[in-house]
């Protein structure tokens, strides 16, 4: 089946850990994204990437960090620097950037212990 | 900030048409109007979008107004599992930067009931 996978579905982390989330798509779509998402808000960009070895900072990428080295993968590191890290975090994928459709994986759910 | 807005919460009975109000009275003309919805603790699901004619799909029509400050999402005919929150996106237009990003805002919650 084509699509977004994204895991762990649920992932602990210790005060002052690094956590990496990880986000894999077979949809053959040259930009990827990562967005967080608090009860009951919207998704806030995190980072995005529209070609394999770039990436660009989104509206709170503040604690975060990212890597592009396949065009499949697009995995999301939560930093100890990352204050509040408690959310749910949605990877999507698209074909461009220009108005092209996005579509989403089923999300990491982080909670910090 | 989202340039959408969209009522908090409607309620639809099972079986009847759930009509979502959106207004984008900033809308540029070359920006596109995309709903998705997101049931409980899962990711978003596209819907549909549109430009300035009304477009249909398997899972929805979308009329938007001539002077495209308003559209609707019409779900023809409401299910349990159509219950969701639906975020309608103005989406910015052009390449490069954050112009094409989607930024949501906190949707209407429909509750379709039986």
């Amino acid at each position: 089946d084509g699509g977004i996978t994204q895991s762990p579905k649920y992932l602990f982390r210790k005060e002052g850990q690094n956590v990496t989330l990880s986000c894999e798509q077979n949809l053959n779509h040259d930009a990827m994204y990562w967005y967080r998402q608090d009860p009951g808000q919207g998704l806030r960009l995190i980072y995005y990437s529209q070609i394999v070895n770039d990436f660009q900072k989104g509206d709170i990428a503040e604690g975060y960090s990212v890597s592009r080295e396949k065009k499949e993968s697009f995995p999301l590191t939560v930093t100890s620097a990352q204050k509040n890290p408690t959310a749910f975090y949605l990877c999507a994928s698209s074909f461009g950037t220009h108005q092209e459709t996005q579509y989403f994986g089923p999300g990491t759910r982080l909670l910090v212990l | 900030d989202a340039k959408t807005t969209q009522p908090p919460s409607m309620d639809c009975a099972e079986g009847r048409a759930a009509n979502l109000p959106c207004n984008h009275s900033t809308i540029s003309g070359n920006e596109y109007v995309y709903w998705y919805r997101q049931i409980h603790s899962q990711g978003p699901q596209y819907i549909i979008h549109g430009l300035k004619n009304n477009e249909t799909n398997e899972m929805a029509s979308l009329i938007i107004t001539e002077d495209r400050k308003s559209s609707t999402l019409i779900l023809p005919h409401a299910t349990l599992r159509d219950t969701a929150v639906y975020y309608c996106i103005v989406r910015v237009s052009g390449y490069g930067g954050s112009q094409g990003n989607l930024i949501f805002g906190k949707g209407t919650k429909l509750s379709v009931k039986p």
